[in-house]
């Protein structure tokens, strides 16, 4: 089974400030690294995908970076807003069919 | 609306009494997957389809949990007897093609609450 960490497990920060979201997997072999959102009481909401063949991908304010070779994923968010508040959820997919996703990152961002 | 649909959003049992739940996958996506959030805990993965493969039921925690997808869109998750611990949000998600390399999107999810 593979194993997804997300570090920290919670992080506060002040209106404006850039911060850095990491994820940490077991297996090089992957298809896919997605990051996604998730508001208290609601669905997930897909910010990026990265293929295995792909360094990073940006969107907007959001860049995720990929190293397979060390099991890494980082999603960059620049200048953050009190919007910003949500959990950070990362999910490798490899050869089999499922993702599997960390137990995610809990954002807030003081206005 | 585009996205994909779920329905009920919430729903509370009796336990013992059986539950299905909906999903509505994006039109043209032919992979579905269901997941399971506890209250505090990660996803958990239940069922994959693709197609018209046979599904991987690998994630299924018990026999009194199934899942069908019919005409390759629809798919409905079915929970017997149902139990306190099966307490959870259930998310559903859809992919374009081959599940591999494309973007999967979820649903709001279905609230379960078995008193």
């Amino acid at each position: 089974k593979q194993e997804v960490t997300q570090i920290p497990a919670a992080l506060s920060v002040p209106e404006g400030e850039n911060l850095v979201l990491n994820c940490s997997f077991t297996d090089s072999a992957i298809y896919n690294l997605q990051w996604f959102r998730q508001d208290p009481g609601k669905g997930l909401t897909s910010l990026l995908l990265i293929q295995s063949s792909q360094r990073e991908q940006t969107s907007g304010r959001l860049n995720a970076s990929l190293d397979k070779s060390s099991g890494r994923s980082t999603l960059y968010i620049a200048a953050s807003q009190p919007g910003d508040s949500a959990t950070y959820l990362c999910a490798e997919q490899n050869t089999g069919n499922q993702f599997y996703f960390g137990t995610g990152t809990s954002l807030t961002v003081i206005p | 609306g585009a996205g994909v649909s779920q329905s009920p959003s919430n729903k509370v049992t009796e336990k013992g009494k059986d539950v299905e739940l909906r999903c509505d996958p994006i039109s043209g996506h032919t992979a579905l997957y269901w997941y399971r959030q506890s209250l505090g805990q990660g996803l958990e993965f239940l069922i994959y389809f693709q197609g018209n493969s046979a599904p991987d039921k690998s994630g299924l925690p018990s026999d009194r949990f199934s899942a069908e997808r019919t005409g390759g869109s629809v798919s409905t998750l079915t929970i017997q007897r149902t139990q306190q611990e099966d307490s959870a949000v259930y998310l559903c998600a859809s992919s374009l093609g081959d599940a591999r390399s494309t973007e999967a999107f979820f649903g709001q999810g279905t609230r379960l609450t078995v008193v």
